[in-house]
């Protein structure tokens, strides 16, 4: 049951240059995005989110784009630096109604940066 | 920072022992979780826990599983009974509060992890 998506399992990019993450969803019920970094031997850690109401959200070098009619998200990361090498995990969540906000991964996608 | 921590950060256990994985959440937290993930698999929602009872379950957390808040700071996942299959990498995470669009209440912070090794 892959309700969460990123169909690139590595990426590799430059030092300075732009690192873009993909990540598509099926369940339309989603309305709440958000990405985990994760360091080995380490737990995610919070990098971005985006409420569904929201088209893009921007955080010093990390901004998530959200297109909800193609039910994709994405991650830029301007510029690289070798620092941001981890898993980065998409995550997808249902805030209406009373949710408990589970939420509900992709398999990550393997980010290195060299110098 | 506050961050969420865990105990023991490894542990291994014979098949069919009982094992206890504790987290101390952000203190001010009101919303628990654990997840799992099995080596090379994705995270898995296991559990969420709110006002001392269980708000919603997983397939995967059976009747083998139990969470508890024994006290203002703890929050503990057992296993009765381990399984192979039970190995794993738990992460155990809190949210602020359940619900509002105050900035980073619907973030879940999650801690380092405890890895279970079921021989």
């Amino acid at each position: 049951d892959q309700q969460v998506k990123q169909n690139s399992p590595s990426l590799s990019v430059q030092e300075g240059r732009i690192s873009i993450l993909n990540c598509d969803y099926t369940n339309s019920m989603f309305d709440y995005f958000l990405w985990y970094k994760k360091y080995p031997a380490e737990g995610p850690t919070f990098l971005i989110s985006i409420s569904s109401i929201k088209d893009k959200n921007e955080d010093g070098r990390f901004t998530v784009f959200l297109n909800k009619s193609a039910k994709h998200l994405s991650l830029h990361i301007v510029p690289s630096q070798p620092g941001d090498s981890a898993v980065y995990f998409c995550a997808a969540s249902v805030r209406s109604g009373g949710s408990n906000y589970k939420l509900t991964f992709g398999k990550g996608t393997l980010l290195t940066v060299n110098p | 920072e506050p961050e969420v921590t865990q105990t023991p950060s490894h542990q291994v256990t014979q098949m069919g022992q009982e094992v206890i994985l504790r987290c101390v959440p952000i203190s001010n937290h009101l919303y628990f979780y654990w997840y799992r993930q099995i080596l090379g698999q994705k995270v898995e929602f296991l559990v969420s826990f709110y006002n001392n009872e269980i708000s919603e379950k997983s397939e995967i957390f059976d009747d083998q599983f139990s969470v508890e808040r024994p006290d203002g700071s703890n929050f503990t996942l057992k296993i009765r009974s381990t399984k192979l299959e039970d190995s794993a990498m738990y992460f155990c995470a809190s949210r602020l509060i359940a619900g509002g669009l105050r900035k980073g209440t619907d973030t879940q912070y999650f801690g380092p992890g405890t890895r279970l090794t079921v021989l």
